[in-house]
């Protein structure tokens, strides 16, 4: 079983809209958990990190349920610059362990 | 902020030949730095751990025959892919941790840019 999952897409959206992504993780014991974000052939770069109270970042929301193992991320007033690649990363202890990526198209 | 330097960040090799990436920490010591290798439509996956002044830990399945990995100074580590062939043809990237780094969202790991390498 894959220590990451995600849905890889792709959304497909017009400007403008909501658009949620999900993620599940294998490990209980997983101790961080992150939203990358990774433009083709670029390196990723770190989105946010997700807590379990929910955390918000201007239009990004995260959300952590330690209990469901289940991670989510919420863009609200998608722009055409937030055409990426949406990678769902938990960390346990030294190790990153990668999702495989939700492809996100914003259409003008 | 802490930066990792990546070199080269494309590279295309004859098949059987060798490749050598460059990791560096700028700024920042680094004991321990981590490969990646990311083929297309994939997860970034890590290959291995690299330690400074020991031998790298690699995953399972990962030859470590193959994947040389050499941590000789707190600021470098250094990926040779031995007698490359096209399957190996990937996005390698490496990461590592400012360890001075307390508040940070990411615990200060830090990726590089990253190495595209294509063996024909």
């Amino acid at each position: 079983r894959k220590e990451v999952e995600q849905d890889p897409g792709p959304f497909n959206v017009p400007e403008g809209a909501t658009v949620a992504f999900n993620c599940t993780y294998s490990n209980s014991a997983s101790q961080s958990f992150f939203w990358y974000r990774q433009d083709c052939r670029k390196e990723p770069k770190l989105l946010m990190s997700v807590y379990s109270s929910g955390n918000e970042d201007g239009r990004f929301t995260a959300q952590l349920n330690r209990a469901s193992q289940y991670i989510s991320l919420l863009i609200r007033d998608s722009k055409l610059s937030d055409s990426a690649t949406y990678l769902c990363v938990v960390r346990n202890f030294n190790k990153f362990y990668f999702g495989s990526g939700t492809k996100l198209n914003v259409k003008p | 902020g802490a930066v990792v330097s990546q070199h080269p960040s494309r590279v295309i090799c004859k098949s059987g030949t060798s490749v050598k990436i460059e990791c560096r920490s700028l700024d920042f010591q680094a004991t321990t730095m981590f490969w990646y290798r990311q083929f297309p439509k994939q997860s970034l996956m890590l290959m291995a751990t690299s330690n400074e002044g020991s031998k790298a830990t690699y995953e399972q399945g990962v030859e470590k025959d193959k994947f040389l990995i050499n941590h000789a100074s707190l600021t470098l580590s250094t990926l040779t892919v031995t007698s490359a062939h096209p399957e190996d043809s990937s996005f390698y990237i490496c990461s590592a941790r400012d360890s001075r780094v307390r508040d940070s969202p990411n615990y200060g790991y830090t990726f590089g840019s990253g190495t595209r390498l294509t063996v024909v």
